[in-house]
């Protein structure tokens, strides 16, 4: 089984652009979707991104997704940062029988 | 709009069985997707812990197989968790959601499982 390295915890202001990364430990990252969740305290994780780089309805633009082969990672990228982004985020992939979540990183935005 | 509930006893003794039950309202489980279930214990981050399709093929968390068994009752479109022998490393929110593709889609709101005597 692999497993999906997120950093702790990452901050930058408002109207900036922040960038999380979640790398693969074994396993190409581009043999497997990647997907990104948000989860606010108290809430459950909702969808941000899926399939790499696919957002669904109602999210933002300011949110998009990417996968690097060379560093077999994928990054999540927001820009134009909200209050409201301040949230903890997940990547989640799998291979062909089980699901894995990287172990999240807060998001602050002050 | 596809709902999932999730219900189920909030505490339970060390070395009992944890037993929950997801409701599956406004999408029929019979009509395909994998149903999952994922955990997180308070302050730490989500862990899946397995899946099952409406035939019943069921897929778990290699650290968690030998303790775990998710079953679905299509006539009452819900699926079922069980995990045996818990201890207070168990306890956290259990959430059940759809995998809807590739990402889980729809979740339930969780619900607090704390294991203690």
């Amino acid at each position: 089984n692999f497993m999906l390295t997120q950093p702790h915890s990452v901050s930058e202001s408002p109207g900036k652009t922040v960038t999380i990364s979640c790398t693969r430990s074994s396993g190409s990252i581009a043999s497997n979707y990647v997907q990104w969740y948000q989860q606010r305290p108290g809430s459950s994780p909702t969808t941000v991104i899926y399939e790499d780089n696919q957002r669904p309805s109602g999210v933002p633009d300011r949110f998009s997704g990417s996968i690097d082969s060379s560093s077999n990672s994928a990054s999540l990228t927001i820009s134009g940062l909200k209050t409201e982004d301040e949230a903890d985020y997940y990547c989640q992939s799998y291979d062909s029988s089980n699901q894995v979540f990287g172990g999240g990183t807060k998001l602050t935005v002050l | 709009q596809v709902q999932l509930q999730e219900s189920g006893p909030g505490l339970v003794k060390p070395s009992e069985t944890l037993s929950l039950t997801c409701a599956v309202s406004g999408y029929s489980i019979s009509s395909g997707y994998y149903w999952g279930w994922i955990r997180q214990p308070p302050g730490k981050g989500l862990e899946w812990i397995g899946s099952i399709y409406h035939s019943g093929s069921t897929y778990y968390n290699p650290s968690l197989k030998s303790r775990v068994t998710i079953s679905v009752d299509t006539s009452k479109n819900q699926f079922s968790l069980k995990l045996s022998s818990v201890t207070a490393a168990d306890t956290a929110v259990y959430y059940c959601a759809r995998l809807g593709g590739s990402d889980f889609d729809y979740w339930g709101q969780g619900t607090l499982v704390t294991v203690s005597s």
